[in-house]
């Protein structure tokens, strides 16, 4: 049973330049959660995704948006880079709430030069 | 709104030694809880959650976490560390009756010694 898959894995961009990342859930499960990790710190909550629309929203800018598909994909796309945007960023997917857990994918590495 | 407190960024242990991590919430409602370990260049794991069922909740790789309603806390304890136990431990506490979108700590940094 695979679980949450993210791709890719490392990605380096310039600062002003757009992103896209890609986010497949474990099998079962309907929500899609982003975070971004900064080095040294704890994830933060960017945004959720139940049933192709956006259901809660961190404290991040517009330039941080996502989508999901009917297969319960997701993307997070940030716009007009920044260097401080550099990060790990994780997927985490869950049944409905995720009340009893979230699972999350091992992540993609964004470096912004 | 809530919130987790984890106490010391770095802990250190002999191998074999005690492991205990501490964790502090904030919650205006009955919390949930969760410890979830990192390795180096990998996801998160959950380790375990407490869900408002039994105080004392055991989680694997021989970890368990006791919640304390009186401290607000849910420290992470293992008898005996073993080397493959390095790794970062974060805390997060979500709402029970919202969203149960989870607020991480900052983490913690275990580093086994032989």
């Amino acid at each position: 049973d695979a679980g949450v898959t993210q791709s890719p894995t490392h990605l380096i961009k310039t600062r002003g330049q757009q992103v896209t990342l890609r986010c497949s859930p474990k099998s079962g499960h309907d929500t899609v959660s982003w975070y971004q990790q900064a080095l040294g710190q704890g994830p933060q909550f960017i945004f959720q995704y139940y049933e192709e629309e956006e259901r809660q929203r961190g404290n991040f800018p517009d330039r941080f948006s996502g989508h999901q598909f009917p297969n319960y994909s997701s993307e997070l796309n940030v716009n007009a880079l920044w260097l401080g945007d550099s990060a790990l960023y994780l997927c985490a997917s869950s049944f409905r709430t995720g009340n009893y857990g979230y699972t999350f994918g091992s992540g993609t590495r964004l470096t912004v030069v | 709104a809530q919130s987790v407190t984890q106490l010391g960024s770095h802990v250190s242990v002999s191998e074999g030694a005690l492991v205990l991590l501490r964790c502090n919430y904030s919650s205006s409602v009955p919390p949930y809880l969760f410890w979830y370990v990192q390795y180096p260049n990998q996801g998160l794991q959950l380790l375990l959650k407490y869900t408002s069922a039994a105080t004392l909740v055991k989680g694997i790789n021989g970890f368990e976490a006791e919640f304390k309603k009186s401290e607000t806390s849910f420290h992470l304890t293992k008898p005996s560390a073993h080397m493959s136990d390095a790794a970062e431990y974060f805390c997060a506490v979500s709402l029970s009756g919202g969203s149960y979108i989870p607020t991480f700590g900052r983490g913690t940094s275990l580093i086994v010694h032989p």
